[in-house]
């Protein structure tokens, strides 16, 4: 069973508009990961928060974790068609084996 | 562009066929993993390596052999495979275990499509 559940499946916006993307997850975590993927390609790593952080940001991307609810959210600001692509969370478990279990993702489509 | 090499990009192979994907990464990293996507789904999480002991297996079926011959090499031999087993499959490979707290991050190659007939 997947440990993140993603919400919306599948976002559309236009280009300059913001995207919020938001993880849920059932156990406790060591951290929790975004990655983008682009279609049919491999995984790119975007930003890492770990358990004891509550909010990171790199370039136009914001992530804030909530333990206690066990949620993130990513927020892509002013976004370019470019974005268009997957994203998934993947949370890293706290369960004695270290594995990074991924999401359902969020289909995000950024129209010109 | 990865730093995570995979070949090869596309196999088709009958059930009865033994093939193999192969996945090479130089970045000194000590932990590797395969996993398998299918169409709009995440990544499944199938075998993770850690210096070169497997290290977990997610009771994937004994037609699925991971190898891992050095630090910078990881194989997954194919042996009687099932159409439903065709699917993207990525290697990836991280500096330490990627669910630890110090939260590694994992490098994927571009993956191999597989398709059984």
């Amino acid at each position: 069973s997947q440990q993140g559940e993603e919400d919306p499946q599948a976002l559309s916006i236009q280009e300059g508009e913001n995207a919020t993307m938001n993880c849920s997850y059932k156990t406790s975590i060591n951290n929790l990961q975004w990655y983008r993927q682009n279609s049919g390609r491999g995984l790119v790593h975007l930003i890492l928060i770990r358990s004891n952080e509550r909010e990171k940001h790199s370039g136009r991307l914001r992530v804030t974790l909530d333990t206690s609810k066990k949620s993130s959210s990513l927020l892509i600001t002013a976004s370019r068609a470019a974005d268009t692509a997957s994203y998934f969370c993947a949370t890293g478990l706290n369960t004695g084996f270290q594995k990074l279990v991924f999401g359902t993702g969020t289909r995000l489509l950024v129209s010109p | 562009d990865t730093e995570v090499t995979q070949t090869p990009k596309h196999l088709v192979m009958g059930m009865t066929n033994k093939k193999s994907l192969k996945c090479e990464q130089h970045m000194g990293h000590r932990a590797m993993y395969w996993y398998k996507q299918k169409a709009k789904k995440p990544p499944e999480l199938m075998f993770v390596y850690s210096y070169e002991k497997l290290s977990i297996n997610e009771s994937v079926p004994s037609r699925f052999s991971p190898e891992c011959p050095n630090s910078s090499l990881l194989n997954l031999h194919l042996h009687a495979l099932q159409p439903e087993d065709s699917a993207l499959y990525l290697c990836a490979s991280s500096h330490g275990l990627a669910g630890g707290s110090r939260g590694n991050t994992i490098y994927f190659g571009e993956g191999s499509w597989l398709t059984v007939v």
